[in-house]
């Protein structure tokens, strides 16, 4: 069964830093391009960065570039996004999510429950 | 970047009935070497994060009841539900991904049981 469990969402202050792990299991997890989702309270999804299952190709949302860095560790089936320069429109449920393909494709066939980003003073 | 526009932003439906939502992409989404539309749509109950119904515009994912279609081509595309079960209550999301990232989704839309 595949499951995707995130972790490290907090309070943060406007500029701050934080780290977000997500550790999967139930899958050949080098196999597959992983991606970032976030859902601001109340609102609609936002897809926010993806990496290839190589690592060798990320992407990035207009919004976070610059700011976000996703990678991973495929020895510990964990993905990570590292997010700095935090600002209040960066509060957030962030999910990881599980690409069809090793390639960043876009298709997300399954998602964590989510953990919660809140940039406030 | 692509803009994806669902309608309606919310809708209303009696058991049984059927429930159509629409979604509409700023540019096509069919690639012509493989003629597939690069669309997906998604459901998500209250609480819950999404979960993935539809891919290539009209392609169920394993699981999903067959009362669920997905239809459309190029940029004008329905998620239609046959008829409408208590567990359909959800906000329905459009996807593409046709292009390189960034990825986007249609703003949503909200199902409710009349």
């Amino acid at each position: 069964e595949v499951q995707l469990m995130e972790s490290g969402g907090d309070l943060v202050q406007p500029g701050g830093s934080l780290r977000l792990s997500c550790a999967a299991s139930g899958f050949n997890f080098s196999n597959y391009a992983m991606t970032w989702v976030r859902q601001a309270p109340g609102e609609g999804l936002e897809w926010v960065a993806g990496i290839a299952g190589g690592a060798d190709a990320t992407y990035y949302a207009h919004s976070v570039k610059g700011r976000f860095i996703i990678s991973r560790d495929n020895s510990k089936n964990t993905l990570y996004l590292e997010m700095s320069s935090l600002r209040a429109e960066d509060t957030a449920l962030y999910y990881c999510a599980k690409d069809g393909l090793l390639a960043v494709a876009g298709r997300f066939d399954y998602w964590g429950q989510g953990t919660l980003v809140t940039v406030s003073s | 970047d692509f803009v994806m526009t669902q309608s309606p932003d919310s809708l209303a439906v009696s058991l049984g009935e059927r429930a159509t939502i629409n979604c509409k992409s700023s540019q096509s989404v069919l690639y012509s070497s493989n003629n597939k539309n690069y669309l997906a749509w998604y459901q998500q109950k209250p609480g819950q994060p999404p979960k993935l119904l539809i891919y290539w515009a009209s392609t169920r994912e394993s699981g999903v009841p067959d009362r669920f279609t997905g239809s459309g081509s190029g940029t004008d595309f329905t998620l239609t539900i046959s008829s409408l079960q208590a567990e359909d209550v959800a906000v329905y999301y459009c996807q593409q991904y046709y292009t390189a990232p960034p990825y986007t989704f249609g703003q949503g839309t909200r199902l409710e049981i009349k």
